[in-house]
């Protein structure tokens, strides 16, 4: 079974970046058939998707987000991480890593679900 | 920006069935995935590519779709089934590729 934990900051000033890190357990992170992704979720509201990472280090960016977000991996330490820019009170959210299933529809397009997550970290921007 | 609609909150006695709705233009093409989430808790997913099970998820929950709704329906509700649900499904309407997320429901047992 795969288990992921999120580290890093749980404050951080407006302007800043925060950098989260997420840990996975078993040597997953080297295969290629999964997103290692990120999702934030503001208080009493619905997950949004930020974005994910896959083998061979590609990247895929929520479009909202896509000039503030950038995800790394780093398969040696089964590690991937989140750094997001010049960060304002809007950003403060439980922050949490997910393992992405690729799925291929009829049709041909390519989607993603999400069957193992984290726990979170609250991140809180403030001054 | 895309949106998935789903009904604020949905109320039902325990063991009667309860259905929630998750609607949004690109529906029709792309599959279908819900979470149940309860209070500090992580999402679990319950129902993936509109219809299907993972293991473990007992088999009062099931997801079907009709144009462009897809509904989780929970049959014989449990007291344990009280929970956020969400729903999530790509938007295709663009040129750019999102992952999105219905607002939610909150199903209250009675």
């Amino acid at each position: 079974q795969v288990q992921l934990q999120e580290s890093g900051p749980e404050l951080v000033k407006p302007s800043q970046t925060l950098s989260l890190t997420c840990t996975v357990s078993g040597n997953f992170l080297s295969r290629d058939n999964y997103y290692w992704t990120w999702i934030r979720q503001p208080a009493g509201k619905g997950p949004q998707w930020l974005g994910h990472i896959y083998i061979p280090g590609r990247t895929k960016y929520s479009p909202s987000l896509e000039s503030r977000v950038t995800i790394s991996l780093d398969t040696s330490k089964n590690q991937f991480s989140l750094n997001l820019s010049s960060v304002t009170a809007a950003d403060t959210a439980v922050y949490r890593c997910a393992r992405g299933i690729i799925v291929v529809t009829p049709g041909g397009k390519t989607q993603t679900f999400f069957d193992y997550w984290g726990q979170g970290t609250l991140v809180t921007v403030s001054s | 920006s895309y949106e998935l609609t789903q009904p604020p909150s949905v109320s039902v006695f325990a063991g009667q069935t309860a259905r929630i709705t998750c609607s949004g233009e690109s529906m029709p093409n792309q599959y279908a995935y819900w979470y149940q989430q309860k209070p500090g808790q992580a999402p679990v997913l319950v129902i993936y590519k509109d219809s299907e099970r993972p293991s473990g998820i007992p088999e009062r929950f099931s997801g079907s779709r009709s144009g462009t709704t897809v509904t989780l329906t929970i049959s014989g509700v449990q007291a344990e089934d009280e929970a956020d649900y969400y729903c999530q499904s790509p938007d295709s309407s663009g040129p750019y590729y999102d992952v999105v997320f219905g607002g939610g429901t909150k199903l209250t047992v009675l």
